[in-house]
């Protein structure tokens, strides 16, 4: 089984639906993060998590909100889904301070109609 | 805005060349660098970190890093097919956060 696993891996959606994107993680990190990727603008960070109870928002948290259901546990959603949320999604673990590396998951290509 | 810089490409070498990548950030107080290699539609892979100035080999990789210029690059020896895919350069903040930033990346074509 991979170390960070996303659910699902392929999601079309309707513009104003409501949609969840899960991550769990069997690497025992306590850090987790949110990213989405579109063409030309790299990687950027939705929100991100130190711990259950420490939650921070990233540079595009607007229209996202998230849940850290537990250590292993970060969910991302979607209230009211639109167009230019199009995109491909992946979450990440850290085990900083130990490392500095980031293990990310497979991603899930969303795609919102 | 935390700002990496990398040129999009596309960059070709032939089979067996150095490939060179480039990479410069705006924050001068990064002090953990990170070089990430990711296949279409994967996701990305560590290949390389670096934490202090000069270079760092691991295998066909060199790292070099120059703190005063704000500067990042990553060397590909004996260049292989197999190392045809988009390179994205990282830099942490310098915050207690210590959040990753990345460069759009720069992508990689070994011809062979």
């Amino acid at each position: 089984d991979a170390d960070v696993t996303q659910t699902p891996r392929n999601r079309i959606t309707k513009t104003g639906k409501r949609i969840m994107l899960e991550c769990s993680q069997t690497k025992g990190h306590d850090r987790m993060y949110w990213y989405r990727q579109d063409p030309g603008l790299g990687l950027r960070l939705i929100y991100y998590s130190f711990d259950v109870k420490d939650i921070n928002k990233g540079e595009i948290s607007d229209g996202y909100s998230v849940s850290r259901q537990a250590q292993a546990k970060f969910s991302l959603s979607l209230e009211s889904a639109i167009p230019n949320q199009t995109a491909l999604y992946f979450c990440a673990t850290s085990d900083f301070p130990r490392g500095y590396g980031y293990t990310f998951g497979s991603g899930t290509r969303l795609t919102v109609v | 805005q935390k700002e990496v810089e990398q040129n999009s490409g596309p960059l070709s070498v032939p089979e067996g060349a150095i490939a060179s990548l480039n990479c410069t950030y705006s924050d001068r107080g990064s002090q953990s660098f990170f070089w990430y290699r990711q296949y279409s539609g994967k996701s990305p892979e560590l290949i390389m970190s670096i934490y202090s100035n000069g270079d760092k080999e691991d295998g066909r990789f060199t790292a070099q890093l120059n703190k005063a210029s704000q500067y990042v690059s990553l060397l590909i020896r004996d260049s292989q097919p197999s190392d045809s895919a988009t390179y994205l350069c990282a830099v942490t903040d310098q915050t207690g956060a210590n959040n990753l930033f990345f460069g759009t990346g720069t992508r990689l074509t070994v011809i062979p």
